[in-house]
């Protein structure tokens, strides 16, 4: 079935530090990924998507690209700020399978001021 | 913008007994419910997916049975918790999307079951 992997399951940063996110996938179709991130007592908000290869999305300084050859939507950021301190999750949707949402581990950002 | 309710926030229930959540949609036709729980470790589990007009279709270890859903207009959708254990503490999820090929999932605040 499909699946998504989130390398790291923590990041610990200084504010202005460069982030990423390593997020690979692994699907039958032609997913659209995602990147959601959660706030403490929240559910995930929507960062931004991207449905074919090569696509950019990007949101609130967050930025991946749909990478089809190496199957992977890695999360980047220049300059992380202590606001963006959350958990961010990596998903696909596949067309074939009924767009069902498949998310990946997470991964805790901890951005120290 | 796409805007989904949930109650309660939070709910607390003696093991065996069964509680009710509610999700709601605002702003916007919620064509396709999907309910998730969202374990203590972080990961999600998708319960079932409600479309209009379509069976409800539930996900391996999941039973209408012990999760009925309702889905009775595109605004709203409800799950209940039935005979509820420890196992089936967690943050509950309801993610809706604006259409039938819509693929993004506008996700509420969550119901946090607790069970004693």
């Amino acid at each position: 079935g499909d699946s998504v992997t989130q390398t790291e399951g923590q990041v610990a940063l200084s504010e202005e530090d460069f982030l990423t996110i390593h997020c690979n996938y692994s699907a039958s179709g032609y997913p659209t990924l995602f990147w959601y991130v959660q706030y403490p007592g929240e559910g995930p908000q929507l960062l931004f998507r991207a449905s074919r290869d090569k696509e950019k999305g990007s949101s609130r300084g967050f930025e991946a690209t749909y990478d089809k050859g190496t199957t992977s939507f890695h999360l980047r950021k220049a300059s992380v700020q202590e606001s963006d301190s959350a958990v961010y999750y990596c998903a696909l949707s596949d067309p074939g399978g009924n767009n069902k949402l498949t998310f990946g581990q997470g991964t805790v950002l901890s951005v120290i001021p | 913008g796409a805007l989904v309710y949930q109650y309660p926030r939070r709910t607390i229930c003696k093991s065996g007994t069964s509680m009710r959540m509610e999700c709601q949609a605002v702003g916007f036709q919620a064509t396709s419910v999907a309910w998730y729980r969202q374990s203590p470790q972080k990961t999600f589990e998708l319960i079932a997916l409600s479309t209009v007009n379509s069976a409800i279709k539930y996900e391996q270890n999941f039973t209408q049975e012990k999760f009925p859903i309702s889905h009775p207009n595109l605004s709203f959708s409800s799950m209940t918790v039935l005979n509820a254990y420890l196992e089936d503490r967690g943050l509950y999820l309801c993610g809706a999307r604006l259409g039938l090929s819509a693929e993004t999932l506008y996700f509420g605040s969550g119901t946090r079951l607790t069970v004693l």
